[in-house]
């Protein structure tokens, strides 16, 4: 299965630890996107990133949160001092930056539990 | 800013009815729309997608949708639903190479 991967699938956390999420996107795809998903509720955008670079970061998005993608392949999401708001979906999904249209390809999500 | 607006939060259906869920954006320039569908357990997935020429769009599993540029709607229709259709449908905007914007999603539930 070459769709986007996610890892891990869920976590478990005392509030205030930190927690790092993986995502890796299909190969060929230049653009990865954060969401941020809780029930009732439908994908919030967290961040995106055209290859190495951070281009959008979203205002609601608070300096907990830090989001990398060193060499333009997989992503890692962290959040430090985990609080129980932050209890939610985390989405990963990609797309090919080459086709203005081409649509996004989402990961099963890891779904964090904050106690 | 972008903005998607889902009216109906909860659709319950016997099978074979007519399914129609109202989609909403507001978007200042030229739009690329998409509704996605999320199989229970299942990630999101492409229905179908308008980028440009004919406003009315077929997507998989019997899906269509029209694009009225007049009404800023995107409304998700199709004419005679199946069980395997409950699910919960998301609409989603983007203006280009930029972040996608998502309604709040809408669940379906058909009754068989």
């Amino acid at each position: 299965d070459t769709g986007v991967s996610q890892d891990p699938r869920h976590k478990i956390t005392k509030r205030g630890q930190n927690v790092t999420f993986r995502c890796d996107p299909i190969s060929e795809h230049n653009r990865l996107y954060w969401y941020r998903q809780t029930l009732g509720q439908g994908p919030e955008f967290l961040t995106y990133f055209q290859n190495e670079a951070q281009l959008e970061k979203s205002r609601l998005l608070s300096d907990r949160f830090s989001a990398e993608r060193p060499k333009g392949s997989f992503s890692t999401l962290e959040i430090q001092r985990t609080e129980q708001g932050d209890s939610a979906m985390y989405l990963c999904a990609s797309r090919q930056g080459t086709t203005v249209n081409s649509p996004l390809h989402f990961g099963n999500g890891t779904r964090l539990t904050v106690t | 800013a972008q903005s998607v607006s889902q009216h109906n939060h909860h659709v319950i259906l016997s099978e074979a009815a007519s399914l129609e869920l109202g989609c909403n954006y507001s978007y200042g320039g030229t739009v690329n729309l998409f509704w996605y569908v999320q199989y229970p357990g299942q990630h999101l997935q492409l229905l179908l997608k308008y980028f440009s020429g004919d406003p009315l769009v077929k997507g998989i599993k019997g899906f269509e949708a029209e694009f009225i540029k007049s009404k800023f709607s995107f409304n998700l229709r199709k004419p005679s639903v199946q069980w395997s259709d409950t699910a919960e449908y998301f609409c989603a905007v983007t203006g280009g190479y930029q972040k996608v914007t998502f309604g709040t999603g809408t669940k379906l539930q058909v009754i068989p």
